[in-house]
């Protein structure tokens, strides 16, 4: 298996521009996660999915977030308008029922000017 | 509030010596436990993990220990390899949280030749 696929692994955009990181989970994996990484506040999980559909969004920052997945194999998270503090690494990560083990894929550096 | 702690941002232990990276946490339902290990550029990799029915698990170089009393895991790897140098993070799951993990903030570990 390729693991978790993440694309693109690097975007540079200006500030107000709609940003979209896309990610496609483990074959199989009932979960996916979405994580961002900054040197303050460390892996945060945003939002989960269980089998397409969001259990838990409550570490969504604000209403310029979202997340959606249409099917099994593909996750997109969106920023819309971005923002220079949007500025991370965000981390997708998928995981079977059990065990807990969750794996990440490679990540998205996103840079907000 | 931060329900898991790696109070030790860096650490540096010789080649060959034990490496002994800590971890303490305040939840107690937290039940499962799991340790990462994460390369500059790359994404977490799942390196080990301890159920809270256990005080020990063993893979090879790798050991990690649960004080349930004290609410602290620790990580020993012996011997300690160059390949070994980079952040490692634990992270917990909780019985009320699913399948969500909480992380640490992560020691950078490096090894010496």
């Amino acid at each position: 298996d390729a693991g978790v696929i993440q694309s693109p692994r690097h975007e540079v955009t200006e500030m107000g521009q709609e940003v979209t990181l896309r990610c496609k989970p483990i074959s199989g994996h009932d979960y996916l996660f979405w994580y961002r990484q900054t040197m303050m506040r460390g892996l945060e999980l945003l939002i989960y999915f269980n089998n397409n559909v969001p259990i838990d969004d409550s570490g969504m920052p604000e209403d310029r977030f979202s997340a959606k997945m249409p099917n099994a194999s593909f996750s997109t998270l969106k920023i819309q308008p971005s923002e220079p503090r949007d500025s991370a690494v965000y981390f997708c990560a998928s995981s079977p029922s059990s065990p807990y083990e969750q794996y990440f894929g490679p990540g998205t550096r996103l840079t907000v000017t | 509030d931060q329900q898991v702690k790696q109070n030790s941002p860096s650490l540096s232990v010789q080649e060959g010596r034990i490496s002994i990276l800590n971890c303490d946490y305040t939840n107690s339902m937290f039940d499962y436990f799991l340790w990462y290990k994460k390369y500059p550029a790359e994404g977490p990799t799942f390196l080990i993990s301890i159920s809270s029915i256990k005080d020990k698990n063993e893979d090879g170089r790798f050991t990690v220990f649960l004080n349930k009393s004290a609410k602290h895991l620790s990580l020993h790897i012996v011997p300690s390899q160059p390949g070994d140098s980079a952040v490692y993070f634990c992270a917990a799951r909780s019985i009320q949280g699913a399948q969500k993990l909480v992380f640490g903030q992560g020691t950078r570990l490096t090894i010496n030749p």
